[in-house]
């Protein structure tokens, strides 16, 4: 089946530092990916939705020059989380989809920030 | 805006029990439904959908129906394990899975040998 890697599984880093992240669709090409964040013991959060050579749509209230989202290639999209603080820590899950199949999700990424 | 309630969890059952999480939804047009899992730590994997009125999505032992009617997919399994141990998400969209999904909140489900 299709499947969607994400990068790193697992980050913890200072305060105001940057951190990138990973999405790859392995075996199909994504013309869509998807980023959510989830919290503790909450549903996922829509952040934005990204299409391969364009720029990301963002969701209300998401500030698009704090989470900067890539989606170059049609296997790879990355979400950047510039000056993380304590705040941004959080479960980061992406998705991926050809355009006419459900969406496939990575296994998420836990942020920390110390 | 189109939304999705879910039955407040967590919810612990015995082994081999019979498991119900209920799902209604709000929605303008013909949305698709879906139920995804999330075992401890990971993403969401997809566990059933459905796409109209009346198909019954089914994977694993776990069952649910798409009833226009009482707008409901709610997920049924007849016999539970422990490996089924995990977050069910119930979710829709409005084009067979590609667009924006809706989530409910998620229902955590723990099975006691």
């Amino acid at each position: 089946g299709a499947v969607v890697s994400q990068h790193p599984s697992w980050v913890i880093c200072k305060s105001g530092t940057s951190v990138k992240i990973e999405c790859r669709s392995l075996d199909f090409q994504a013309t869509t990916m998807f980023w959510y964040r989830q919290f503790p013991k909450q549903s996922l959060m829509l952040m934005a939705t990204s299409n391969e050579g364009s720029k990301a749509t963002y969701e209300q209230g998401v500030e698009k020059d704090k989470f900067l989202i890539n989606h170059a290639s049609l296997t790879l999209s990355t979400l950047t989380v510039t000056s993380a603080h304590p705040e941004d820590s959080s479960f980061y899950i992406c998705s991926a989809t050809t355009g006419s199949q459900p969406q496939h999700f990575g296994d998420g990424t836990r942020l920390s920030i110390l | 805006g189109d939304s999705v309630t879910q039955m407040e969890g967590p919810v612990t059952l015995s082994e081999e029990a019979f498991l119900t999480i209920n799902c209604t939804y709000t929605a303008t047009g013909y949305p698709s439904l879906f139920w995804y899992v999330q075992y401890p730590g990971e993403g969401l994997q997809l566990l059933l959908k459905a796409t109209k009125a009346d198909d019954k999505g089914s994977n694993k032992g776990f069952e649910a129906t798409y009833r226009k009617e009482t707008t409901s997919f709610h997920l049924e399994k007849g016999s539970v394990q422990v490996s089924d141990s995990a977050v069910y998400f119930c979710a829709l969209t409005d084009q067979g899975g590609s667009e924006k999904l809706v989530f409910g909140k998620g229902t955590k489900l723990t099975v006691n040998p």
